[in-house]
């Protein structure tokens, strides 16, 4: 799978939007990113993924660049409960009844939401 | 819909001391199960992953061994506990292969 890079930490005001980056220069056609959080001493929860087009669901919005190398988590507006522990991932497609495969976290990004 | 229910929350040990980590999933057949380890300030690591019942794959040597009895149930286990075993323990299960994989709210073991 290929690797991301996302920046440390950022802060964002509460009742703004949080726009967190991620890279993925490397990315290849059949790799999915995905996005999860970890909220303290809770299992990470997954918010969106997707492979070429933009994607919203009620949590969040994906934006994913032509080229594909680099993605937007999007968090329309912020509150305090968003604070976390962020992780960009890109995981290969499987062929059905290839297997399971485990996801690799790194060391994602710690948004902290200012009151 | 779907639940993931994994049991205890916290668990103090002793070394030498024997293991065992339940998790359930409920809402959903013949899910794909995993079990993970977060050290202290560091990622998540898969220790193991099963496709069906009796079927567990390991990902890393280790001290510890992974059960599926039933097909919602995976168990996570050791005969003697080391120093080393000491984190938080994560069930997680999805269907199929680029479906996301949703976590429980994980196990804190303590090895004293």
């Amino acid at each position: 799978d290929a690797k991301t890079t996302q920046p440390p930490s950022m802060d964002c005001a509460e009742g703004r939007a949080a726009n967190l980056p991620c890279n993925h220069s490397t990315i290849s056609g059949n790799e999915y990113v995905y996005w999860y959080r970890q909220i303290h001493s809770q299992g990470p929860q997954y918010i969106i993924h997707g492979l070429k087009n933009n994607e919203t669901n009620e949590m969040a919005s994906l934006i994913i660049t032509e080229d594909r190398k680099s993605s937007t988590l999007i968090l329309p507006h912020a509150t305090l409960r968003d604070t976390a522990v962020y992780y960009c991932i890109v995981r290969v497609e499987r062929e059905s009844g290839g297997g399971a495969d485990g996801l690799t976290f790194g060391k994602g990004t710690h948004l902290i939401i200012q009151p | 819909s779907q639940t993931i229910h994994q049991w205890p929350a916290t668990l103090v040990q002793p070394v030498g001391s024997p293991l065992s980590l339940e998790c359930t999933v409920e809402g959903t057949s013949n899910p794909n199960l995993y079990w993970y380890r977060q050290a202290a300030g560091r990622g998540l690591q898969l220790l193991f992953y099963s496709v069906g019942i009796g079927q567990i794959s390991s990902e890393v040597p280790q001290n510890l061994s992974a059960s599926r009895p039933q097909d919602r149930q995976f168990i996570l286990s050791s005969k003697k506990l080391l120093l080393s075993d000491s984190g938080f323990y994560l069930c997680a299960w999805s269907v199929g292969n680029t479906q996301p994989q949703h976590f429980g709210d994980g196990t804190r073991l303590s090895i004293l």
